[in-house]
């Protein structure tokens, strides 16, 4: 199985900030298959990510994913309110895991 | 617009049964695998069964296997998770999420989501 890392646990930063959070895998991710999903709370997670850099329908180009291998990372360029949530990495490569999330908070 | 609603979550004893359903709108169901994926309180995220979108193909997770049975009716549009066994480390919310096409086994990513049942195991 492979373990996904992410870092931090929470990043601290205020509106209009750029949030980079790391995703690390225990071995290659194959193919890239690697998602970010976006969760508030009391909410579903939302896809963000798929492919490592595939922009899902309706997600605005502040958020960019990017990487391969075991090394990917998820940025958004200038934090918005309401981009004030939980992140998780997951990969599809080789059966499915999920990373413990990033929590975004504001500062 | 892609709406998937989950029922019937709830409290159940330790040993107990319970079966999920989840009806979707918005797409053509029998042509997308579908997903189980759980949350445990103040957890994250863990992958619990698939099917493939003619329901031929099941997958489960190794913490449910022989326990829990996805299952899907194409012609209702709807999902299913019939839960036996239930202990309480299988309380979480649940939700159901469409694969983003027919022949995902639990190596796929999710694109749509319901908003998720609560499942409680407790005596």
């Amino acid at each position: 199985e492979i373990v996904l890392t992410q870092s931090p646990g929470t990043l601290s930063l205020s509106p209009g900030e750029r949030a980079t959070l790391s995703c690390r895998a225990s071995q290659s991710v194959s193919s890239s298959y690697l998602a970010w999903y976006q969760q508030k709370p009391g909410q579903a997670p939302r896809l963000l990510i798929y492919g490592a850099s595939s922009r899902a329908t309706g997600i605005p180009d502040r958020f960019s994913g990017s990487g391969s291998g075991t090394d990917f990372t998820l940025t958004i360029s200038r934090l918005e309110p309401e981009d004030f949530a939980v992140y998780y990495c997951q990969q599809y490569g080789s059966s499915l895991t999920f990373g413990p999330g990033t929590k975004v908070d504001i500062k | 617009e892609v709406q998937l609603v989950e029922s019937g979550g709830g409290l159940v004893q330790p040993g107990g049964s319970l079966r999920l359903s989840c009806a979707a709108s918005g797409f053509t169901f029998s042509s997308y695998a579908m997903s189980w994926v759980r949350q445990a309180p103040g957890k994250g995220l863990e992958w619990v069964s698939a099917i493939s979108g003619s329901g031929g193909s099941t997958y489960y997770a190794d913490s449910v296997k022989g326990r829990f049975t996805i299952s899907r009716d194409n012609s209702k549009n709807t999902l299913y998770l019939q839960m036996n066994s239930l202990r309480a480390e299988d309380t979480a919310v649940y939700y159901c999420a469409k694969d983003e096409g027919p022949y995902c086994g639990g190596d796929c990513y999710s694109d749509y989501w319901g908003q998720g049942t609560l499942v409680t195991v407790s005596s």
